[in-house]
């Protein structure tokens, strides 16, 4: 069974400094990892994904994650956040590969303040 | 469009009534999936559709929840007798090969 745990419910950082969302799961198999955001009242939307190679991830927006096997973590950052980044993050994990049942962790919700 | 839509986007509905809710997938995708969202809750796992394998069904919380997938494209969940702890958005999703892509959702509402 997969599982993924995302440790609090709510972060706060300052506009320009470094966000950072932690991300540990749990998988038998060699994990797929994703972040997605949902901004209020929207769809869940697609931040990067982890699959195989490359374990560190770009994804859009400024954001990126490392894969670290030895830590089981996929943690989120930015360099420097913006008022727009402002929304709910969720990790998630897939052990069947990229195109299969996806285990969301409870999500975090990011305020940045001015 | 070219993204996966939901309908409707709101639902209000009596306790006791039976709904039924929509999706269509991103053309071409083979994967689909339901999830129900709840305030606190995060998002819950509901069934699962890949091709033409039977669905993974073990996230339905009763077998008052049921969903078909038609012509391995547009899918319906169905919930009968609804009671008010079915309240909550959801979710639909497909994917191909790079990640599941998500519908802005139905917000049920069970009064």
């Amino acid at each position: 069974a997969q599982s993924v745990t995302q440790l609090g419910s709510h972060v706060s950082v300052s506009e320009g400094a470094l966000v950072l969302l932690r991300c540990n799961y749990s998988s038998s198999v060699p994990p797929y990892l994703f972040w997605y955001v949902q901004y209020p009242n929207q769809g869940l939307q697609l931040l990067l994904k982890y699959t195989t190679g490359a374990t560190l991830v770009k994804g859009i927006n400024g954001f990126e994650a490392e894969f670290k096997k030895s830590e089981t973590s996929f943690h989120l950052t930015k360099p420097s956040a913006h008022m727009s980044d402002a929304a709910e993050y969720f990790c998630a994990v897939s052990d069947s590969g990229a195109n299969s049942k996806l285990t969301f962790g409870k999500g975090i919700t990011l305020s940045v303040r001015p | 469009g070219a993204g996966v839509s939901q309908s409707p986007s709101n639902k209000v509905t009596e306790k006791g009534k039976d709904v039924e809710l929509r999706c269509d997938p991103i053309s071409g995708h083979t994967a689909l999936y339901w999830y129900r969202q709840s305030l606190g809750q995060g998002l819950e796992f509901l069934i699962y559709f890949q091709g033409n394998s039977a669905p993974d069904k073990s996230g339905l919380p009763s077998d008052r929840f049921s969903a078909e997938r038609t012509g391995g494209s547009v899918s319906t969940l169905t919930i009968q007798r609804t009671q008010q702890e079915d309240s909550a958005v959801y979710l639909c999703a497909s994917s191909l090969k790079s990640g599941a892509f998500f519908g802005q959702g139905t917000r049920l509402t069970v009064v």
